[in-house]
């Protein structure tokens, strides 16, 4: 079975701290993907990486950065937590050439206060 | 770009009676893929159903069928049979093709609540 674990559930952080959102996968996986879930949008890509130290910006990159020093973990960071950051995070992977499913985390519930 | 419209924010339906959740989708890709996944009130996404855009058949997973009508741009979810732990929210999504390194692409969601 394919794991994708995120390091937490639940996450309170003041505005203007550095944060950091790990996601882990089990699978070998290529590609791993940051995704934010907001209610009426649906989930929006951030940022995705395709292979080790490999990333590219999604659809919402501002006032994100990632981190994929190796091919199972790869770490969403928000540089100066603002309000409007205040989300779900979903993280997922896939394997390269196989047109099927993403699999993903349980989600990191973050607050910025 | 790809576009993914899910026109329902919130659909109602009586216990063991089908519904049909509406997607429609837009790309210039040739080959793609489109996906339905379910989300528990408990957060976690779960894969229900695949149709890619050559498949001839229309994709069925046990109560969940996808009736895809490539030339409308549609790719709706039917569930039959609906059950009280079918409550959630579901999403339509797309895949592009192989350059895409299979990102997907979201719709807004559509929240599904079975009455007993």
């Amino acid at each position: 079975d394919v794991k994708v674990t995120q390091s937490s559930r639940y996450l309170v952080k003041r505005t203007g701290e550095k944060v950091f959102l790990e996601c882990v996968q089990d699978m070998d996986h290529e590609n791993m993907f940051w995704y934010r879930q907001d209610p009426g949008l649906g989930l929006r890509l951030i940022y995705f990486s395709y292979d080790v130290k490999m990333k590219e910006k999604g659809d919402i990159p501002e006032g994100y950065s990632v981190s994929r020093e190796k091919k199972e973990r790869f770490s969403l960071i928000l540089e100066s937590a603002s309000t409007n950051q205040t989300s779900m995070y979903l993280c997922a992977s896939t394997p390269q050439g196989v047109p099927y499913e993403q699999y993903f985390g349980p989600g990191t519930r973050l607050t910025v206060t | 770009a790809q576009k993914i419209t899910q026109t329902q924010p919130g659909m109602f339906v009586q216990e063991k009676e089908a519904v049909t959740l509406d997607c429609t989708y837009d790309t210039s890709d040739q080959s793609y893929g489109l996906f339905w996944y379910k989300q528990p009130s408990s957060g976690e996404m779960i894969f229900l159903i695949y149709q890619g855009s050559y498949d001839e058949q229309n994709a069925t997973e046990g109560r969940y069928s996808l009736n895809f009508q490539k030339a409308r741009k549609s790719a709706n979810l039917v569930i039959s049979a609906s059950q009280l732990g079918d409550s959630a929210m579901y999403f339509c999504a797309m895949r592009g093709d192989a350059t895409s390194y299979g990102k997907l692409t979201f719709g807004q969601g559509t929240i599904l609540t079975v009455h007993p």
